[in-house]
């Protein structure tokens, strides 16, 4: 049963556009969420969280948006770079239970020229 | 400060031998998490440890185990191995369950 889904396995965007991600997740205990980025041959990097307190977390080119009623969250890029390209994975906790991550499949990003 | 390190980066292994990972965290933290990735089953998780008592365990069958030592070094095992085995093994560290910093990971290739 995936916890954490990303429906998307691909997506491509020109450079300069924003890049949009998808997540939806199906535990509603789930309240702190975070993206992490990763590249080939090399671990997921962290990117951005955000807790099911807020709707919105900015951090540079970055923001995280939450709809816990519709249980989906979104990875926004704007402006998207080629370094951007990499595969973006979502995760969901709940904190203070000292449980477990939960990843989704992960979305391959493609910056295009 | 140093981050995660996971030994070896690389791997081959023969059906049915066993292998073991290794994993140091970063200083402090206590909590060790492996997950296997595999090309279109994303991160899966394996186990979690936590002052040297496993917390979490995921759908993984017994011959994936692991265990934590009292400096919160952690190692895993694979026996009997399989070919569908085969995968990039990710560990993360973190002062709770719910943070995570990965180190590199060891591709594990069995043939």
């Amino acid at each position: 049963d995936q916890q954490v889904k990303q429906n998307s396995p691909s997506l491509s965007v020109q450079e300069g556009r924003i890049s949009i991600l998808n997540c939806d997740y199906t535990n509603s205990m789930f309240d702190y969420f975070l993206w992490y980025k990763k590249y080939p041959a090399e671990g997921p990097t962290f990117l951005i969280s955000i807790s099911s307190i807020k709707d919105k977390n900015e951090d540079g080119r970055f923001t995280v948006f939450l709809n816990k009623s519709a249980k989906h969250l979104s990875l926004h890029i704007v402006p998207s770079q080629p370094g951007d390209s990499a595969v973006y994975f979502c995760a969901a906790s709940v904190v203070g239970r000292d449980d477990k991550i939960i990843f989704g499949k992960g979305t391959r990003l493609h910056i295009l020229p | 400060k140093a981050g995660v390190t996971q030994t070896p980066r690389y791997l081959i292994k023969t059906r049915g031998q066993q292998v073991t990972l290794s994993c140091s965290p970063i200083s402090g933290h206590r909590s060790v998490s492996w997950y296997q990735q595999t090309p279109g089953q994303g991160l899966q998780f394996l186990f979690e440890y936590f002052s040297e008592t496993q917390r979490n365990k995921g759908n993984f069958p017994g011959r994936f185990s692991g265990r934590q030592f009292s400096n919160s070094r952690s190692e895993m095992n694979v026996s009997t191995l399989e070919l569908g085995d085969s995968a990039l093994y990710l560990c993360a560290s973190g002062r709770t369950a719910t943070e995570a910093f990965f180190g590199q990971g060891t591709r594990l290739t069995v043939v």
